[in-house]
Parts: structure tokens; C-alpha cells; sequence
């Protein structure tokens, strides 16, 4: 079946840049999102890029989608504390039957 | 209007008995989906309603799991005969229909342990 790739954890120094990585299968995806999951929260959707884009911007967020690769990160800008979650990539060709990766934890030291 | 709202957020209960989780979507919201999530992992997508009507139903787990949502409004999913493996976080979320982004509006969840 269909899958979603990402690292289970990343460490980053407060005020560094954070890139999480999601490598998926299905060339198809027309949907290409990243949530963020924070303790005691429900998922929220932190950006989104659709499949005739290569590159969003955001403020501190960049999101880039390498389509030959079916790569595509999450760039976080100056990281802060409150950064600190779980960044789900979520692909698909609806936007609620989507794949989604185990999810990426953000330590951010201080 | 303060969001999805699921209830009960944590559901203990014995192998076999039935249980169900309530979803109260966003007022204005059409659109109701129901994921599960375990441990580690992301969310799994198992049914979804237009207004009342149920949409998509094939991904539900088994036959002893179903979903209404009579008036459009919120929705009940139930678990009947409960097993083991079905110890889990699930997720309601919700949509308004002609958004183009597709943001789904997710509950904090309600978490079922089976002993």
C-alpha cells in the first residue's frame, strides 16, 4: 500500500532552523499537508502545498516538494520553545483520505 | 463556537462491551470525519458524512464498527464488542465544504483502553 516516511525525532538549539523530512509513495498526491500535534491538543494544520507547487512560504515556514523524489520538508525558522510537537506529513488525492506519516517529535535545547 | 468538541475524552471498558464517542463539529461545518490514531503512528481515516449523509464507509475496521450522524449535526461512532486492538485514540474532524485548502478541524480526541 500507499506510505508515508518521516525520522520519529529531531533536536535542534533554540533559535536554529528545523527541516522535518516526509518521503511518500504514492505520485498521485494532489494534497500535501503538515500538522502540528501538540501535548493535549488536537491536530492542527500548520501549511499546506499542493502538487503544482514546488516551494510555499509562510513567515517562519517554508515548505518545499521535490515531486520527481516525492520529498517534501518542513523548514521552521528561528525555532522557539513553543515549536516544540509532533509535525505529521499528511499526502493524498482528497484531502480526508490522506496518508499520514507516524509523525516527526521537535526537541528544541535551549 | 470553541471547536470540535468529542466526548468522553477517555473511555476504560472490558473486552466485549459496546461503547460510543460523540462528535460535535464546528456549527457551520458539513463535513464530519472520523479517524483512529494508535500510539506512534498517524491517524487512519475510517468514515466520513456530508450534512447526513455517509460518504465513505469502507475503511471502517470491521462490521463492528459503524458511525451515524442523524440530523447533520453531531455524530456517534460505536464500537461493539469491544477488543483489545481497538485501544486507541479517535479522532473527529470537520470541514466546511467548498474550502480550498481541505483544512481539516480536529477534537483533542477521545482515547479508548480495553482491558
Amino acid at each position: 500500500g500507499e506510505d508515508v516516511e518521516q525520522s520519529l525525532f529531531l533536536s535542534v538549539r533554540e533559535g536554529d532552523s528545523s527541516v522535518i523530512n516526509c518521503t511518500y509513495t504514492d505520485s498521485s498526491s494532489t494534497y500535501l499537508y503538515w500538522y502540528k500535534q501538540e501535548p493535549g491538543a488536537g491536530l492542527q494544520l500548520l501549511t499546506y502545498i499542493f502538487s503544482n507547487m514546488d516551494m510555499k512560504q509562510d513567515q517562519r515556514l517554508t515548505v518545499l516538494l521535490n515531486k520527481k523524489d516525492k520529498h517534501l520538508s518542513l523548514r521552521i525558522a528561528d525555532t522557539q520553545t513553543g515549536d516544540s510537537a509532533i509535525y505529521f506529513c499528511a499526502v493524498g488525492d482528497s484531502n480526508y483520505q490522506l496518508i499520514w506519516g507516524a509523525g516527526t517529535k521537535l526537541i528544541i535545547k535551549p | 463556537d470553541t471547536g470540535v468538541s468529542q466526548n468522553p475524552r477517555h473511555k476504560i471498558t472490558k473486552r466485549g462491551q459496546n461503547v460510543t464517542f460523540r462528535c460535535d463539529p464546528i456549527s457551520e461545518h458539513n463535513r464530519l470525519y472520523w479517524y483512529r490514531q494508535t500510539l506512534g503512528q498517524g491517524p487512519e481515516f475510517l468514515t466520513y458524512f456530508q450534512n447526513e449523509a455517509q460518504l465513505e464507509k469502507s475503511r471502517l475496521l470491521s462490521d463492528r464498527f459503524s458511525a451515524e450522524r442523524p440530523k447533520g449535526s453531531f455524530s456517534t461512532l460505536e464500537i461493539q464488542r469491544t477488543e483489545q486492538g481497538d485501544s486507541a485514540m479517535y479522532l473527529c474532524a470537520s470541514s466546511p465544504l467548498g474550502r480550498n485548502t481541505g483544512e481539516l478541524f480536529f477534537g483533542e480526541g477521545s482515547r479508548l483502553t480495553v482491558l
